[in-house]
This record gives structure tokens, sequence and C-alpha cells, in this order.
């Protein structure tokens, strides 16, 4: 198993260009979720996924998409980026329902705008 | 509303001293408490979670409700045990999603 993968790893890009970071895992896991990490601030969640067809805002929505076509992928959408956009973005998966509320998190994408 | 809070960003301890990192949350229902960990150039990846009482690489985490922490402990820290620990939070019952809510990291650094 890969795991939770994503790309790509490092992103620059200029204010008001657009770019999708791609998600996917293959555990078969109906929770996805992304995270942008700033110094200082901890991971604070964007969106978030429970199912194929199925998102909702997380903490910090404003700026980006997502959308859930498959169990498999989970891609992030910034439409015009800004340079408050510049961040480390991290996915996440887990199973939905059970005892065990482990996220698994993919290697990351380190995204800077200038 | 859910949140955590992890009062130092940086500690330093030498080898061999007791390490402790601090973890407080406000939450007001029945909390399910994690902690995260990130070794430079590697992804997060779960260290311990309380319902599960275990000790993983020697650490320890104790939840008290009534002091609402979850500190975690290790009594002789080692040089690979430097790197960014996140105290997380999630409901334990708050329908399917459950979501986890995360402190703002300490970077832990053990001296040679």
């Amino acid at each position: 198993n890969a795991g939770v993968t994503q790309t790509p790893k490092f992103q620059v890009l200029k204010t008001g260009q657009s770019m999708t970071l791609q998600c996917a895992q293959d555990m078969n896991h109906e929770y996805m979720s992304w995270y942008r990490q700033d110094p200082g601030m901890g991971l604070r969640l964007i969106h978030y996924s429970v199912g194929a067809g199925i998102t909702d805002q997380g903490e910090v929505p404003n700026g980006y998409n997502v959308s859930r076509s498959t169990t498999e992928d989970f891609p992030l959408r910034l439409l015009s980026a800004a340079p408050s956009q510049t961040s480390v973005y991290f996915c996440a998966s887990r199973i939905l329902a059970g005892g065990h509320n482990e996220q698994f998190f993919g290697p990351g994408t380190r995204l800077t705008v200038l | 509303a859910q949140r955590v809070t992890q009062p130092e960003k940086l500690l330093s301890v030498f080898k061999g001293a007791p390490v402790e990192l601090k973890c407080n949350y406000s939450y007001s229902g029945s909390p399910e408490l994690f902690w995260y960990v990130q070794y430079s150039r590697q992804r997060l990846q779960l260290l311990l979670r309380h319902i599960s009482r275990e000790s993983i690489k020697g650490f320890t985490a104790d939840l008290n409700k009534g002091e609402t922490s979850f500190h975690l402990k290790k009594p002789f820290a080692q040089e690979e045990d430097s790197a960014m620990y996140y105290c997380a939070l999630s409901p334990f019952f708050s329908g399917s999603a459950r979501q986890l809510t995360f402190g703002s990291g300490t970077q832990l650094t053990v001296l040679p």
C-alpha cells in the first residue's frame, strides 16, 4: 500500500494563478481531509469529506475548493492564489466509523505564492 | 467549540533528562486525545492516543479531565526524539465526522 500520496511536493505560484493539489489514498478510507500547516498555528482544517460526493468546510475554507468524485481522490483547488496561502498542505485520511480515529497523513505539499 | 493549547513552542532538554510536553484542552463533551509526531522531513504520524493507554517509544500521556490536560512524558529523552509534537483532540461521539483539532505544536530538541 502506498498509503496517502500527494503531488506535487513543491510548487511556486504567482498571485492570481490557479492550481490543484492532488491527494490519493489506497486504503479505502471514507474520510479525507486537507490541512494547512503554518508556523505557530499548528494544523488547521480546510475542507473534509466523509465519502464520495460529500464535502464540507473546515476552519479555514476561504480561497479553496474541493471535490470528491471517487473514494480514492480528494483534490484541493486554489482558484486565485494569494500570498496568504503560502503554507505546507497536508492531506489525510481515516476510516469513518469505529473506535480507531487515527488519521494517516500524506507527505505534504510546500506551496509558495509570490 | 474545541480548543487545544500547547504553551511551549520550543523545548530543549539534554539527552537522558526527563521531558514533558504540555497540552491543555477545552471541550464541553467527552474528548478523545492524541499526540502526533513529525520527524524532520517525514510525514505526521500518530504517537499515541489516550484510549489505548499504551507506551510508545517510551512516551506516555495521561488524560486528566479535572485539569483538562494531556501532557506527554518520557523519563529519559533520546536524541532521536527531536521532532515537532502536536497534541490533538476529537469529540468522542459527534456524528460521523469527529474532526481533529490540533494544537500549535512544540518543537522538541534533545541535546547531546
